[in-house]
C-alpha cells in the first residue's frame, strides 16, 4: 500500500545535538512538506520541496535544514541552533492532478523531546 | 499572506446530535481550495472534506458537510449524527490555486463527544 513513513516515532535529543527525522513516501508525489505542531499553535510550515534538489523555507525554518536528493525522501535535520525543538513533527506529501490539488497525505509523525 | 482562523478552541456535542465547527480565512485570491482535517488521539491527520472555491455547491462526505460562503470567507464544517469516534482535533486549511500547494492551517479546535 502507498503511504508516507516517518521514523522514528519518538526521538530524544540532548542539548547541542543535531538529529535527523526521516520521511519516505511511495506515492510518487512531487511535493513534500515538514510541519511542526505545538499545543494551541496549529501546524506551522518548516520547509517544503516541490521537486528533487529544490526546497524552500517555510514560516519557521530557523534552526532546521532539509535535503531532497530523491523524490521519495525528504529528511529534516533539527540543528543545535533550534532553541526549542520539543514538538510533534509531521511530514506530508501532495500531488496536483487535472482537477487541482487534493490536499496532503500525512505521515504518522515524530515526537521529538529534548532531554 | 493568507490566514486561517478557528475562533473556538473547544466544543462539545452529545452523541447523535449535530455540531458545526467554524472557520474563516483571509485571501486576495479568487481561486483556491479549502480543507478540513481531523486529528484523533493517535495524532494521524485524516482528510475529512475538500472544497474547491470555484464550485458553488457545498461539499459533502457522508455525515460531514460544509457551508462555504465565499463572499464572507467562511468555511464551516457540520457533523451530523455525531459519534464517539468523531472526538478529535479539527483543523481548517487553505491553499491557493497557483504555485505551490502548501497548506495554511488554523490553530485547530478540540471536539469532545459526550455519550
Amino acid at each position: 500500500d502507498g503511504g508516507i513513513t516517518q521514523s522514528p516515532k519518538y526521538l530524544f535529543r540532548k542539548e547541542g545535538q543535531n538529529v535527523t527525522l526521516s520521511c519516505e513516501q511511495n506515492l510518487n508525489h512531487d511535493a513534500m512538506y515538514w510541519y511542526r505542531q505545538d499545543p494551541g499553535q496549529g501546524l506551522r510550515l518548516i520547509y517544503y520541496s516541490q521537486i528533487v534538489n529544490d526546497f524552500q523555507k517555510g514560516d519557521i525554518a530557523e534552526g532546521y535544514s532539509v535535503s531532497r536528493e530523491k523524490k521519495e525522501s525528504f529528511p529534516l535535520t533539527v540543528t543545535s541552533a533550534q532553541k526549542n525543538p520539543t514538538a510533534f513533527y509531521l511530514c506530508a506529501s501532495s500531488i496536483r492532478g487535472v482537477l487541482g490539488t487534493y490536499g496532503y497525505t500525512f505521515g504518522s509523525g515524530t515526537r521529538l523531546t529534548v532531554v | 499572506a493568507q490566514t486561517v482562523t478557528q475562533s473556538q478552541p473547544e466544543m462539545s456535542v452529545q452523541e447523535a446530535e449535530t455540531v458545526t465547527l467554524s472557520c474563516t480565512y483571509d485571501t486576495s485570491e479568487s481561486d483556491y481550495y479549502l480543507f478540513w482535517y481531523k486529528q484523533p488521539p493517535s495524532r494521524q491527520m485524516i482528510l475529512v472534506i475538500r472544497q474547491e472555491a470555484y464550485k458553488q455547491q457545498n461539499a459533502t462526505e457522508n455525515r460531514f458537510s460544509v457551508n462555504f460562503q465565499k463572499a464572507a470567507k467562511s468555511f464551516s464544517l457540520k457533523i451530523s449524527d455525531s459519534q464517539l469516534g468523531d472526538a478529535a482535533m479539527y483543523f481548517c486549511a487553505y491553499t491557493g490555486q497557483g504555485g505551490s500547494e502548501k497548506l495554511v492551517f488554523g490553530k485547530g479546535m478540540k471536539l469532545t463527544v459526550n455519550p
